[in-house]
């Protein structure tokens, strides 16, 4: 079983919905949580971060984590063709330096 | 302005062969990484370098050799190339720190499509 467990999709929605991803975790030393975007042939870029439990807003994006079901959550509001990517998420100790990822979810939000 | 480049961008070879992936960033960190990404999509560190010293070092096969001539660059070596070498693999940096994600991001490169026949 892999430390980090996420959907692998496709996940199909049209323009203007909410997006919902997430994924679940093993391991409790985790304490940063990360979504990275990864569009086709490219590398990863990272969207957002969040330490510990709680809930982070940037623009359309929403992060969650809830660590006491080891479980976390990104949604994309008002969803544009421009969001279908790969969605990765990846989780760190304390030093936030070694990245564990999950598998990814490849969203298309059709127009 | 490419930060994260690597070079070449596909790399098709035989079995047996041994081949090198560049590395270089211009983002003055001090940090540089590789990743193997397999054709499930999944991304695992394979060893990350900080200011020229190897600092992580996963359960990967000796033929994989790491080397960082400057803090700048970071290139792989694989000898005996086997079939299951076939992935992406991704260079990255970031800048050493504890702090987690806010501190240290990691910028990724575009990545090496390695083939094996």
């Amino acid at each position: 079983q892999k430390e980090v467990e996420q959907d692998p999709g496709p996940l199909s929605v049209p323009e203007g919905a909410i997006v919902s991803l997430n994924c679940t975790y093993s391991n409790s030393a985790f304490q940063y949580f990360m979504w990275y975007r990864q569009y086709s042939r490219k590398g990863p870029e990272l969207l957002m971060y969040t330490y510990s439990s709680g809930n982070k807003e940037d623009g359309r994006f929403t992060a969650q984590v809830d660590k006491s079901s080891k479980y976390i959550s990104l949604f994309i509001r008002d969803s544009q063709p421009s969001d279908s990517a790969t969605y990765l998420c990846a989780m760190s100790g304390a030093a936030g330096n070694k990245l564990t990822f999950g598998g990814g979810t490849r969203v298309l939000v059709k127009p | 302005d490419t930060a994260v480049s690597q070079t070449p961008k596909y790399l098709v070879t035989q079995m047996g062969n041994d081949k090198s992936i560049k590395c270089e960033q211009n983002l003055g960190h001090d940090t540089m990484y590789w990743y193997k990404q397999d054709s499930k999509k999944f991304l695992k560190i394979m060893f990350s370098y900080n200011n020229k010293e190897l600092i992580i070092n996963e359960t990967v096969p000796n033929r994989f050799s790491p080397k960082s001539p400057d803090k700048a660059h970071l290139n792989l070596h694989i000898n005996s190339l086997e079939l299951g070498d076939s992935a992406v693999y991704f260079c990255a940096s970031s800048q050493w720190g504890a702090g987690g994600p806010a501190k240290n991001i990691q910028y990724f490169g575009a990545g090496t499509r390695l083939s094996v026949l």
